[in-house]
């Protein structure tokens, strides 16, 4: 089972839709999670860490549930700006992943007029 | 701009060539990365400096070597090119390994092995 696992998509969703995540995580003893976005062609880029309480940020509102070893990211009223491919990110724990960022394979997302 | 700077961004090899990627950040970050990405793959970690003088081994180090040089810089060296090593290539760096504050990345080298 890969530690860290997405839909890769791709999701193609009209301006003004509402598009959720999803993401399931393999270690239960991470400790920390984030959302990053990459661009066609470009680096990463962090968009928001995950808190156990969920956190809001703007229009994205991202999820944690730890017993289900679960992450979400959820984007409202989207723009043809958020299109990119979002990437579930789990701080590993453990063997060689310990300390150490771990990637999702990203979720394509396509917001078109 | 502060950030992470690597170089090149392009660069195509025959098999069996050597090349080092450099990496430089001026953050004054102690934990540096190497990651590389291939479709469908995700971001796998090459090899990482949790801090200056220290090296260790990532999920798929074979095939490279890696200095830490000083605080600001780390490489990644390919001894003898493969074309399985064609890939975008990806240096970051952190606070301290393990930080809950993200990976700043560089903008990645794109490396053609033919």
């Amino acid at each position: 089972r890969k530690e860290v696992e997405q839909d890769p998509g791709p999701f193609n969703v009209p301006e003004g839709a509402t598009v959720a995540f999803n993401c399931t995580y393999s270690n239960s003893a991470s400790q920390s999670f984030f959302w990053y976005r990459q661009d066609c062609r470009k680096e990463p880029k962090l968009l928001m860490s995950v808190y156990s309480s969920g956190n809001e940020d703007g229009r994205f509102t991202a999820q944690l549930n730890r017993a289900s070893q679960y992450i979400s990211l959820l984007i409202r009223d989207s723009k043809l700006s958020d299109s990119a491919t979002y990437l579930c990110v789990v701080n590993g724990a453990g063997g060689t992943s310990y300390g150490k960022l771990t990637f999702g394979q990203g979720t394509i997302l396509t917001v078109h007029p | 701009n502060a950030g992470v700077t690597q170089t090149p961004k392009f660069q195509v090899l025959k098999t069996g060539q050597s090349m080092t990627l450099q990496c430089a950040q001026d953050m004054n970050h102690n934990s540096m990365y190497w990651y590389r990405q291939d479709p469908g793959m995700g971001l796998r970690l090459i090899y990482y400096s949790a801090s200056e003088g220290t090296t260790d081994k990532g999920e798929v180090p074979n095939g490279y070597n890696v200095s830490r040089l000083n605080k600001r810089e780390f490489s990644l060296r390919l001894e003898s090119a493969a074309p399985s090593q064609t890939s975008v290539y990806f240096c970051a760096s952190s606070e301290v390994v393990g930080g809950d504050y993200g990976y700043t990345f560089g903008s990645g080298t794109r490396l053609t092995v033919v």
